[in-house]
Parts: structure tokens; sequence; C-alpha cells
């Protein structure tokens, strides 16, 4: 099966701070999707990537997947309280659909 | 709005009882989902429905029971639960084929007593 890592598990910035998510597979990602969850709240789909140093921006996020299609990062500049939530990165293998566990992010005003 | 909807968004049932979570997607998508999140652990893909057909079952108890009537509706049986089948119970949908973008619904929060 295929497994994902997220770093950190939690993150706690000052409000206008950059910060950093990371999202590592065990093997080749046919497909990395970023999702964001409000606790106790369905999934919003973020963004998705699928070539090799593919990146994507939406507002204040940006998304890398790495050439080897291995590694993922989700990137925040000048965070706001409403970035706070739980980042989770989800993926394609040939067969299956997994998830990282997450990283909780908590913005200080 | 995300377009999934699932009902009831709050389930609180004995270890006796038999209960049905309903999603229904108002996206003309294909397939359907299940996932299981438990406290601290990643999100667990339990059901996959495409065009109708499972696709994909891992290795989920019988107790959890899927139907999926048609490709707007999607329910999950339940009977005879553990206190560690307590957790959120979220459907997704996605196009078609597999895997590909999926929107969630906001979810069941499941309390086995």
């Amino acid at each position: 099966s295929q497994e994902l890592e997220q770093s950190p598990q939690s993150l706690i910035v000052q409000e206008g701070k950059n910060l950093t998510i990371n999202c590592t597979s065990s093997k080749t990602l046919y497909g990395l999707y970023w999702y964001k969850q409000k606790y106790g709240e369905g999934l919003i789909f973020l963004m998705m990537l699928q070539k090799g140093g593919e990146e994507k921006s939406h507002e204040k996020i940006t998304a890398k997947l790495d050439e080897k299609k291995q590694q993922s990062s989700l990137h925040i500049t000048a965070s706001q309280p409403s970035h706070a939530g739980i980042y989770l990165c989800g993926a394609d293998g040939r067969n299956d659909m997994r998830f990282g566990a997450g990283t909780r992010l908590t913005v200080k005003p | 709005e995300t377009g999934v909807t699932q009902t009831p968004r709050h389930l609180v049932m004995g270890m006796t009882n038999k209960k049905s979570l309903k999603c229904e997607q108002h996206l003309g998508h294909n397939a359907m989902y299940w996932y299981k999140q438990s406290a601290k652990k990643p999100l667990e893909l339990m059901f996959v429905y495409n065009f109708k057909e499972q696709t994909e079952n891992n290795s989920v108890p019988s107790r959890f029971s899927p139907e999926c009537p048609n490709s707007s509706h999607l329910f999950l049986h339940l009977h005879t639960l553990q206190p560690e089948d307590s957790a959120l119970y979220l459907c997704a949908s996605s196009r078609g084929g597999t895997y590909n973008e999926q929107f969630f619904g906001p979810g069941t929060r499941l309390t086995v007593l």
C-alpha cells in the first residue's frame, strides 16, 4: 500500500507569517491532492498535482510536486486566521487512494 | 455548498441498533465513496462505487453494508456496531474513473454506545 507521511503534525504560526507543510510518499504518485478540513467537517479540495515539477497557486497557497513525484509541499504566504484548519494530502495509487494523517494549522491573530 | 449532502449529521446508536447513513450528490458524478475518519488516524477509504458498481472494499467488517441504488445516492447500513466504530463518516463523489478530484460531504458524526 502507498503510505503518505505529512509533516509537521501540527503547526502554530503568528498571523502574517509564511509556512510550509510537506507530504512524502513511499511510492511514485500518480496524482497528489491537497485538501483542507475544518474540525469535524468535510474536506474542501484545494489543488491537484499530476506532473513532476508541477506547481499551482490559488490566492496565497502554492503547492508543488517534485520531479520524482514522491514529495509535495504546500506553502502559505502571509497566513491569516482563515487559513486555520487541518491540511491533508491524498494520493492516487494504481488501485488505491490514501490520505496522510493531516497537519493541524493554528494561526494566532 | 459542496454539492454533496449527508444525513444525519449526528447519530448516536446502541450496539444492537440498525441505522443507515445517507449521502446524495447533485454534481452529476459517477463515482461515490465512503471514508471513515477516527481521531488521530488517517482518513480510511471504506468503499468505492463506480457507475453503481462496487469496485473497492478495503477489508471493511460486514457490520458495515453499503448500497448504491443509483449514481446520485449512496447508503451505509449499520448493524451491531462496536464502540470503536465511533468516528466521522465522510461521503465523497468524483466525475468518474477512479480517484480523481473528489468532492466531500460534511460528514456524519457517529457515536456507538
